[in-house]
């Protein structure tokens, strides 16, 4: 059964303490992986894509990687404004069909 | 740009009653879908269309109805509504590249649905 855990639910952080947050994945046929982010009360907004084992991206205090079984979202000098909900979510392709599947979150405050 | 645009924003619901949640996007996108999202479940889709007249059953369908007859509508029913669907519904949508949604989704910002 295809799966995507993310890890940790909750994370506290000081402004400027940095950290990683963990999506893993059990899947076949992936086709991508992909992190957003959700502020509360609105509609999650697209943050990363990542296709290849050893693929990076950045985005200000954000960089993303990937292995062949899990992604990384570290995020670096975190600010207030950096709090929020952070969702990953793969893309199996399928001959029934493609979808986006996502992960339960990691709840991400950020501490002045 | 109004993006993805969903309609209404909160509805109380009585068990047994029908409803359906509007979905517009203005962006020309082929593929559109519906999600939930429950607290400690993350997002679960429901439906997804990646075009007019095509329509397809995500991981949690049952209870939900859909329709595509157009390129920017995507509406979702609630036929008999029960408090299992209590939830905050979210459309999205994006292109397609080769047949395949291209994951970077964009969304409305989501409908709370309340069933008593």
């Amino acid at each position: 059964e295809d799966q995507v855990t993310q890890s940790p639910e909750a994370l506290r952080l000081q402004e400027g303490e940095s950290s990683s947050l963990n999506c893993s994945y059990t899947v076949s046929g992936l086709r991508g992986l992909f992190w957003y982010r959700q502020d509360p009360g609105k509609g999650p907004e697209f943050l990363f894509t990542l296709y290849s084992a050893g693929e990076e991206k950045e985005k200000e205090r954000l960089k993303a990687t990937l292995t062949k079984k899990e992604s990384f979202l570290h995020i670096t000098a975190p600010k207030p404004e950096d709090s929020a909900t952070y969702l990953c979510a793969v893309r199996i392709v399928k001959a029934a069909g493609n979808k986006l599947t996502f992960g339960g979150g990691t709840r991400v405050l950020v501490k002045p | 740009n109004a993006g993805v645009t969903q309609t209404p924003k909160f509805q109380v619901l009585k068990t047994g009653q029908s409803m359906t949640l509007q979905c517009a996007q203005d962006m020309n996108h082929e593929y559109m879908s519906w999600y939930r999202q429950d607290p400690g479940m993350g997002l679960r889709l429901i439906h997804y269309s990646v075009g007019a007249g095509i329509t397809d059953q995500g991981e949690v369908p049952n209870g939900y109805n859909v329709s595509r007859s157009t390129t920017e509508d995507f509406p979702l029913r609630l036929l008999s509504a029960a408090p299992s669907q209590t939830s905050v519904y979210f459309c999205a949508s994006t292109l397609l590249a080769g047949g395949t949604n291209t994951g970077e989704l964009f969304f409305g910002e989501g409908s709370r649905l309340t069933v008593l």
